[in-house]
């Protein structure tokens, strides 16, 4: 299954609302999560099952969507949300990542 | 806690094997997998190991690579044979919380450089 993320590079500046898009190549239902990636470091993991708010996670981050298209939002950007993204599904074998999303300082 | 271990700079054709070592919860009560990153791309799941034992593999390290389990040392690794270059990234492990279908915790990562 590919996962296609967009946009593959976004701008946006603090305060902003900004919205990244997965979509897969086939239905696969809500078994999808999302992770933000810091440079040189491991994924975090943000949502899991298309919506759900991992622990310890801010509110500002939230997800939706089911099937093959869901989207990962995160209102008023704060200094530490800009990084890289990327979502996963857990359909099938082989398990995979979309491309990613870098969300840049305008 | 992950804490990998074991990478490192190898000949193509050459051997190497990845250790995670796991801290806080049980590799035998856990899905565990290995996930890589080649330097400036995206993430690539490699394997998995089942709490029962099972195992799953990307098609392209079919054959080359076989992770496993050791339940007393409470330990997972990656055996990596028949290397290319292309498999060089940084390796991470991560566990996978089957109830929640997401890769909860991972590792810092150890560098794998295959080449000549």
């Amino acid at each position: 299954i590919q996962l296609t993320q967009s946009p593959s590079f976004l701008s946006a500046s603090v305060g902003d609302k900004v919205t990244i898009t997965c979509r897969a190549s086939q239905g696969i239902r809500n078994y999808l999560a999302w992770y933000q990636q810091k440079p040189g470091k491991a994924p975090k993991l943000l949502i899991y099952g298309a919506s759900t708010l991992q622990s310890g996670v801010p509110s500002r981050y939230s997800g939706s969507g089911s099937g093959t298209e869901f989207i990962l939002t995160i209102n008023t950007l704060q200094p530490e949300d800009f990084t890289t993204y990327y979502c996963q599904q857990f359909d099938s074998y082989p398990l995979t990542f979309g491309g990613g999303t870098k969300v840049e300082i305008k | 806690q992950l804490v990998e271990s074991g990478g490192g700079l190898v000949q193509p054709g050459g051997s190497l094997r990845l250790t995670c070592a796991v801290s806080g919860f049980k590799v035998r009560n856990n899905y565990m997998n290995w996930v890589r990153q080649a330097p400036g791309k995206g993430l690539e799941w490699v394997s998995v190991i089942y709490s029962d034992g099972r195992t799953e593999y990307l098609d392209s390290v079919k054959g080359r690579f076989t992770i496993s389990r050791d339940t007393v040392k409470n330990t997972f690794y990656l055996q990596m044979n028949s290397l290319r270059p292309e498999d060089t990234a940084v390796y991470f492990c991560a566990s996978w919380v089957v109830a929640d279908d997401a890769f909860d915790i991972w590792g810092q990562g150890t560098l794998v450089t295959v080449s000549s």
